[in-house]
């Protein structure tokens, strides 16, 4: 099993732009998460996902922020316009129901200038 | 109050060493326990579940104390290759499947 794939592995844009991150879980996973991890904050959780459908978005930052997952292997999170406090490490996990150990993506290092 | 507290660190440590990690959790509902490892610039990777019991994985020794919300971590015989940052986790209460992360204790180990 490839584990999960997430791309771009680094993504440099200007303020004001449309970024996109994509993840594609492991192959029977139906739980996957979306993670942003800062040095001053650590590893927050952003919104997760059961069977593709959006459980817990309580940390999505704000409206700038949405996520999607149009079928079980893949997912997208996107920030529309980005600012230069996006910049962090986002990391995409899946899990299944029978094992709660998450696997994490290599993760998307997002700069925004 | 965050819902998950470590120790930031950085423990600088000796190769053979034994070292401790602890952490504190807030949510009394929270059901599971685990310590992930996370190297520098790579992704967090599951080291162990900490069990009520107390457990143990070769050097590695998992402890939890519900009653205090309290886990531990001890490594024995520190290694070049321990050093990395661990990340003390706990799963939610009932329905809630998502992990919480502590922000993460540094070790180095030198030689």
């Amino acid at each position: 099993d490839a584990g999960v794939i997430q791309s771009p592995r680094h993504e440099v844009t200007e303020m004001g732009q449309e970024v996109t991150l994509r993840c594609k879980p492991i192959s029977g996973h139906d739980y996957l998460f979306w993670y942003r991890q800062t040095m001053m904050r650590g590893l927050e959780l952003l919104i997760y996902f059961n069977n593709n459908v959006p459980i817990d978005d309580s940390g999505m930052p704000e409206d700038r922020f949405s996520a999607k997952m149009p079928n079980a292997s893949f997912s997208t999170l996107k920030i529309q316009p980005s600012e230069p406090r996006d910049s962090a490490v986002y990391f995409c996990a899946s899990s299944s129901t029978r094992n709660t150990e998450a696997f994490f993506g290599q993760g998307t290092r997002l700069t925004v200038v | 109050r965050k819902e998950v507290e470590q120790d930031p660190g950085p423990f600088n440590v000796p190769e053979g060493a034994t070292v401790a990690f602890n952490c504190t959790y807030s949510n009394s509902a929270s059901q599971s326990f685990f310590w992930y490892r996370q190297d520098c610039r790579k992704e967090p990777k599951l080291l162990m579940s900490v069990y009520s019991s107390g457990n143990e994985d070769g050097r590695f020794t998992a402890q939890l104390n519900r009653a205090s919300q309290y886990i531990s971590l001890l490594i024995r015989d520190s290694k070049l290759s321990d050093s990395a940052t661990y990340l003390c986790v706990v799963k939610g209460g009932t329905g809630r499947r998502a992990l919480t992360f502590g922000s993460g204790t540094r070790l180095q180990v030198q030689p």
